[in-house]
């Protein structure tokens, strides 16, 4: 069965710190993908990321940058100088693409990051 | 382009009630999945939607149902509530009904049973 894991509940940084976010995944298929998305107190879920099993690239994207490893089966979230504006819950998912229930997203607890000024 | 937009925004019943929570999908996308969120926790899969049939489902009771129209809006049905079902609902929109699409999530129905 499948399991993302974020083992952070909660995360307090000051603005401009560098702050990253676990998240290990179990899945027994080998077709995969993987999503980040951040969760504002408005409860809106805004997608950040997808990447599948098969591109282990790393990626950044302005601030934010992601280290995708299979040995480890992580998938890593790093924000560089946090901003007060990153305050939110961040969640990271997985899909398989065997699953019989095609679409469904398996998410962790998320984890609560705090920028202080 | 509109993204997914769902009604009401906050919704009180009491235990027994039903409930009826609407989502319109972003446009250009023929996929809806519906996802309960408990307070603390992360999402939790309850059904999806692809070309109004149910494409999927995850581990909640039949008094949970839906329903997909053909301009691919959706309805999310809860019979009989209990105080569990008190939750953030979201429903989150797709072009495909596959693994591989990404979802993208309405502001949620905030819904308390008391």
């Amino acid at each position: 069965a499948q399991k993302v894991t974020q083992a952070q509940t909660e995360i307090s940084v000051v603005e401009k710190e560098d702050v990253t976010l676990d998240c290990v995944y179990e899945t027994r298929d080998t077709t995969y993908y993987l999503f980040w998305y951040k969760q504002p107190p408005s409860g809106e879920l805004v997608f950040l990321i997808r990447r599948n099993s098969f591109d282990e690239q790393n990626e950044i994207s302005g601030r934010y940058s992601w280290n995708f490893q299979k040995s480890t089966s992580s998938f890593n979230f790093t924000i560089t100088a946090s901003q007060v504006v990153d305050s939110a819950v961040y969640f990271c998912a997985l899909s398989e693409a065997r699953d019989t229930n095609a679409g469904k997203s398996t998410f962790g607890d998320g984890t609560t990051l705090t920028v202080k000024p | 382009e509109t993204g997914v937009t769902q009604s009401p925004t906050h919704l009180i019943k009491t235990r027994g009630q039903q409930v009826t929570l609407r989502c319109s999908s972003q446009s250009g996308h023929n996929t809806v999945s519906w996802y309960q969120q408990a307070l603390g926790q992360g999402p939790q899969f309850i059904f999806q939607y692809y070309r109004e049939e149910e494409n999927g489902r995850g581990n909640f009771p039949p008094r949970f149902s839906g329903l997909q129209f053909p301009n691919y809006s959706s309805e999310l049905n809860v019979n009989a509530l209990e105080l569990d079902d008190s939750a953030l609902y979201l429903c989150a929109s797709s072009l495909g009904g596959t693994s591989a699409d990404t979802q993208y999530f309405g502001p949620g129905t905030r819904l308390t049973v008391l």
